[in-house]
Parts: C-alpha cells; sequence; structure tokens
C-alpha cells in the first residue's frame, strides 16, 4: 500500500530535550515537506526536500533541522524544542516536476512541548 | 506580501451546492490545489488547476482565473460526509502554501 508514514504519532516532551519525528515513504517520490498546522493559521511549510541531500527552507524554519540520507526518508529534528513548537506536524511527499502539486500526507505526529 | 485568502466558515444543507473561495498573492505561481481534511485526519488532494478554467472531478470542481488570481471550488449534491475543513494552496517555485482553510458544515 502507498502510504508515508510518521512516528510517534503522539508524542510529550519537555523543554530542551531533542527529540526526533520520523517520516517514510514507499512511493519512490522524490519530492518531501513538512508542515506544521495550527488553530487558524492552515498548514505552514517547515522545510522542504527536492532530492536525496537536497533540502530548503520553508516558510517556518526556525528551531527545526531536517536531513534526506536516503530517499525515502526525511526526519525532522528539534533539537532543542520550546512551548511554541506544540503543534501538528506532518509529513508529505510528491513526485517532482508537473507532478508536483498533489501531495500525499502521512497521518500526523501531535507534539506538545511542556 | 504572501498571503491566499479563502472564507474561515461556510454552511450549507445536505443536497446544496456550495462555493469555497480563495484569493491569492505570490511571489510565483505554478497552479492552485485544493485538499481536504476531516477532523482527526490528514490533509487528502482533491484537485489542481494550472491553467484558467474549470477542472471537473465528480461531484467537485475547481476554478482558476489567473489575471484575477482567483479560485474556487465548487461542491455539488453535498452530503454529510462533505463536513471537513478544505485548503486551497498555491505551488510557489519549490515550496506550497496553503490557506488558513474553510470548515465546512453540512446539515440534514
Amino acid at each position: 500500500e502507498a502510504q508515508v508514514t510518521q512516528n510517534p504519532r503522539y508524542l510529550i516532551t519537555v523543554t530542551g530535550k531533542k527529540l526526533t519525528v520520523t517520516c517514510s515513504q514507499n512511493m519512490n517520490h522524490e519530492y518531501m515537506s513538512w508542515y506544521r498546522q495550527d488553530p487558524g493559521l492552515g498548514l505552514r511549510q517547515i522545510y522542504y526536500s527536492m532530492n536525496v541531500e537536497v533540502t530548503d527552507k520553508g516558510d517556518v524554519p526556525e528551531g527545526y533541522k531536517v536531513s534526506r540520507k536516503e530517499k525515502r526518508n526525511f526526519p525532522l529534528i528539534l533539537e532543542s524544542p520550546s512551548p511554541n513548537q506544540t503543534s501538528l506536524y506532518f509529513c508529505a511527499s510528491s513526485l517532482q516536476g508537473a507532478d508536483y502539486h498533489e501531495q500525499y500526507f502521512g497521518p500526523g505526529t501531535r507534539l506538545t512541548v511542556t | 506580501g504572501q498571503s491566499l485568502e479563502q472564507p474561515s466558515e461556510v454552511t450549507a444543507v445536505e443536497g446544496a451546492i456550495v462555493q469555497i473561495n480563495c484569493t491569492y498573492q505570490t511571489s510565483g505561481f505554478y497552479g492552485l490545489s485544493w485538499y481536504q481534511q476531516h477532523d482527526g485526519g490528514a490533509p487528502t488532494f482533491l484537485s489542481y488547476n494550472a491553467l484558467d478554467g474549470l477542472e471537473e472531478t465528480g461531484r467537485f470542481s475547481s476554478f482558476l482565473s489567473r489575471s484575477d488570481s482567483y479560485g474556487y471550488l465548487l461542491l455539488q449534491e453535498l452530503q454529510m460526509k462533505d463536513s471537513a475543513s478544505y485548503f486551497c494552496a498555491v505551488r510557489d517555485m519549490d515550496d506550497m502554501r496553503f490557506g488558513a482553510g474553510t470548515r465546512l458544515t453540512v446539515k440534514p
């Protein structure tokens, strides 16, 4: 089954404790992206990757890191989480080029930072 | 600045037709997409317009006017299961920008 998976689905952590949210897709997509969703703000792009070893900042990259060492994986790293990073996070993937617009989203990770 | 504007809420009755508008202002534009998100779920792709005009996919249609920086999603024969949030999104160079979403409530 074609899908994007994220782990963990739920996470409660404390300020400053480094964490990683994993994202993996099995569709051989070149493009991958991370979003955060907050009430009234829609989906805001954090980072995206056009292909292996190619990443770029989205609209809200501060406090986040990503890496793309393999085509299927795109982990999101919070080196020192803060309460304002409490949010719902989605990973998404898509083909490149003309098919770029149709993004497939993972189930989401609800993060709470206390 | 760069922005996408869409109504925050829309209410309609079962069987009716509803239109959700989206106006955008972005530095680049490659196309307008629409996504549906049910409560507790992930966004799912509905439609995409790269060129002016109407695209139809079953009960859903999407329209784009590039000269007006405007598009809309048209939902016909509304069903209770269409109650969800709907997001317009613009592909701007390599990144994607989403509107804040329109919450559609379908009443019996």
